[in-house]
């Protein structure tokens, strides 16, 4: 079964640090571009950031560029977002999703990310 | 990058039609067949159920279509059944590995 499994989310102050994980199974994760996605409560998604299939290339969005860092280790099949300098705004739950002609086809479950003093 | 613009709902009864539009610009929509639509239910992740404007995944039923004119993508749902209430977002790539996504459209079936 094609799975993503994130984890790493919790509470954190504004300015602290978090990092996500997200596990691959079922497919051949080397192959596959893959995103972090978010989404606030009551909110529509929103696209976080993109990495190719061997991590030599990455974009994030404006608004996390500076502060967020995606990478990937293909042996251990595992994503990772690192988040800095976490804002309230950044409060959401993050996805993990696998790239398909620039479409997503595979969700994680999703992981809660809550910045609050 | 703005969201792309859906109206927030639209309501059909069992059997009927329902379309949902997608308004961008030709940065993003109206500059690249690469729109897809989701379908998020309640407390779940979203579900791709359109892709490259037209094309469907697998597993997905052909009730589901898309299309896209200029800068307006669009999702149609033949025949409304029950499952089908949900709240729907289109998303484009906008270029430099950029992507939007749309304000979101809740399903009613009456």
């Amino acid at each position: 079964e094609v799975q993503l499994v994130e984890s790493g989310g919790g509470s954190v102050q504004p300015g602290g640090s978090l990092r996500l994980s997200c596990a691959a199974s079922g497919f051949t994760f080397g192959a596959f571009w893959m995103h972090w996605v978010r989404q606030a409560p009551g909110k529509g998604p929103v696209w976080v950031s993109r990495i190719n299939s061997d991590g030599s290339s990455t974009v994030h969005a404006d608004s996390v560029k500076g502060r967020f860092t995606i990478s990937r280790d293909n042996a251990k099949s595992a994503l990772y977002l690192q988040m800095n300098s976490l804002r309230a705004e950044d409060t959401a739950v993050y996805y993990c999703t696998r790239d398909y002609n620039k479409g997503m086809d595979v969700w994680g479950q999703g992981t809660t990310v809550t910045v609050s003093s | 990058q703005s969201a792309l613009t859906q109206p927030p709902s639209a309501s059909g009864s069992p059997g009927q039609s329902v379309t949902i539009s997608c308004t961008g610009t030709s940065s993003d929509v109206g500059g690249y067949n690469y729109v897809s639509w989701y379908q998020q239910r309640p407390g779940k992740a979203p579900k791709l159920m359109i892709y490259e404007v037209t094309k469907r995944p697998s597993g997905v039923p052909d009730r589901f279509s898309g299309s896209k004119s200029d800068n307006t993508a669009s999702l149609t749902v033949s025949g409304l059944q029950a499952e089908d209430e949900a709240d729907y977002y289109c998303s484009s790539f906008a270029g430099g590995s950029n992507y939007v996504f749309g304000t979101g459209t809740k399903v009613t079936v009456l």
